[in-house]
């Protein structure tokens, strides 16, 4: 089974511009996760969504968005873009034994990340 | 709110030798998840083991055991017989099971060097 993939793997971005991120989760997940990583703020949750549906939000500004396709695939943005956005953001993806009525754990595979940095 | 602390910024074991390194954590859910997270050089972050808080056994994946202590909030992975490729940063996180699903917290990430 293929494992969960993003692109672009890398990115440079001028300040006030935006990007978009993408994430495609593993075959049957239906829960795709964005995380962020920085040397001075670790690993911090951005959002989840199922189903097409934001589920979970962290606590990041507006200019941080996502949306979800009917095939699970996902998409961050990121507008206005400025220096401190400079990050790996990684991509989560996991099934819903909610649904299968299994044990309520999610665990999450990770996509190898996009590193984006602004200048 | 859920919190996850590690200690240890870093680690050196020597191989083929056993090391722990620790975890707490702090949650006001009663059903939760414990993961340890591998991330290498590579960046590619690899789970290495999980625990339901419901279950009272430690979890064990081969070279890699957890002491899960539910009263203390403590989550500690010890790993034996060290190998080369264990050098990386370890990450703990949890996750609650319903009303947090797809968002785990990680901790700040504990290197780990193994020496020959």
């Amino acid at each position: 089974k293929a494992g969960v993939t993003q692109t672009p793997r890398y990115l440079i971005k001028t300040r006030g511009q935006q990007v978009t991120l993408s994430c495609s989760p593993i075959s049957g997940h239906r829960s795709v996760s964005w995380y962020q990583q920085t040397p001075g703020q670790g690993l911090q949750f951005l959002f989840e969504y199922f189903s097409e549906t934001q589920r979970n939000k962290g606590n990041f500004p507006g200019r941080f968005s996502g949306r979800q396709f009917s095939n699970s695939r996902s998409e961050m943005n990121v507008s206005t873009l400025e220096l401190g956005d400079s990050a790996l953001y990684l991509c989560a993806s996991s099934r819903d034994p909610k649904l299968a009525g299994g044990p309520s754990y999610n665990e999450q595979f990770f996509g190898p990340g996009t590193r984006l940095t602004v200048l | 709110a859920q919190t996850v602390t590690q200690s240890q910024p870093e680690m050196s074991v020597q191989e083929a030798e056993t090391v722990t390194l620790s975890c707490t954590y702090d949650t006001s859910e009663s059903d939760y998840y414990l993961f340890w997270y591998k991330q290498p050089p590579s960046r590619q972050m690899i789970l290495v083991i999980r625990q339901e808080a419901y279950k009272q056994q430690n979890a064990t994946e081969n070279r890699f055991s957890v002491n899960f202590q539910k009263a203390a909030k403590s989550f500690s992975l010890k790993i034996s017989d060290s190998q080369l490729g264990d050098a990386a940063m370890y990450f703990c996180a949890i996750m609650a099971s319903d009303t947090n699903a797809g968002k785990s917290t990680f901790g700040d990430g504990t290197t780990l060097t193994v020496k020959p």
